[in-house]
């Protein structure tokens, strides 16, 4: 069973720092890694994956996160944080070596850009 | 690319009463998946479907059921409703084994 731990509730940025929100991951097999975010009363929009290769993702809108596998994290960055990028955040994993096990996501982090 | 849309919006039901979730897929997409995402929760897997077949189940009960169509359409049906069953319903689908899923805005189902 795969299962994902975003450790943080709330994160608080001020607009122009650099942001993160931390995500740790748990699964048998070959981890296929995700970032989503959510904005009120809306669906979750695709941000980045990782699949295979370099360990350093880039995604939509300037976010960029890094596969750890020995630390088995996924942490989501940005440069510098924009006062639009506040929503909820959700890390995802699926088992890459399994084609019919679902995406399992972290319980959210919701991301506040202070301008 | 997401185009998936679904059906209806919101809906406001009783408890026990039945109710019907609709979802269009994305063109090309053969897996769809449903999930419940409570007020404050992470989005939960209840079910996914591959080329007409049930093939994931998560932990709800049989009251949780559904059907993919040929054309990729699919329908999430909950019998006799639960105060607990309020939350937002959301429908996703993927192209491929290794393709981010693509959601759907959700049906927020409130149960009176």
């Amino acid at each position: 069973a795969q299962s994902v731990a975003q450790p943080e509730d709330q994160v608080n940025v001020a607009e122009g720092n650099p942001l993160t929100v931390k995500c740790t991951y748990s699964v048998s097999g070959n981890p296929y890694l995700f970032w989503y975010v959510q904005y009120p009363n809306r669906g979750l929009q695709f941000l980045l994956k990782y699949i295979t290769g370099d360990n350093l993702v880039k995604g939509s809108y300037g976010f960029e996160a890094e596969f750890n596998k020995s630390q088995t994290s996924f942490h989501l960055k940005k440069p510098s944080a924009l006062v639009s990028d506040s929503a909820l955040y959700f890390c995802a994993v699926r088992d890459g070596n399994s084609g019919n096990t679902p995406l399992v996501f972290g319980k959210g982090t919701r991301l506040s850009v202070i301008a | 690319e997401t185009g998936v849309t679904q059906s209806p919006t919101h809906l406001i039901k009783t408890r026990g009463q039945q109710v019907t979730l609709r979802c269009s897929s994305q063109s090309g997409h053969n897996t769809v998946s449903w999930y419940q995402q409570a007020l404050g929760q992470g989005p939960q897997f209840i079910f996914q479907y591959y080329r007409e077949e049930e093939n994931g189940r998560g932990n709800f009960p049989p009251r949780f059921s559904g059907l993919q169509f040929p054309n990729y359409s699919s329908e999430l049906n909950v019998n006799a409703l639960e105060l607990d069953d309020s939350a937002l319903y959301l429908c996703a689908s993927r192209r491929d084994r290794a393709g981010e899923l693509f959601f759907g805005e959700g049906s927020r189902l409130t149960v009176l």
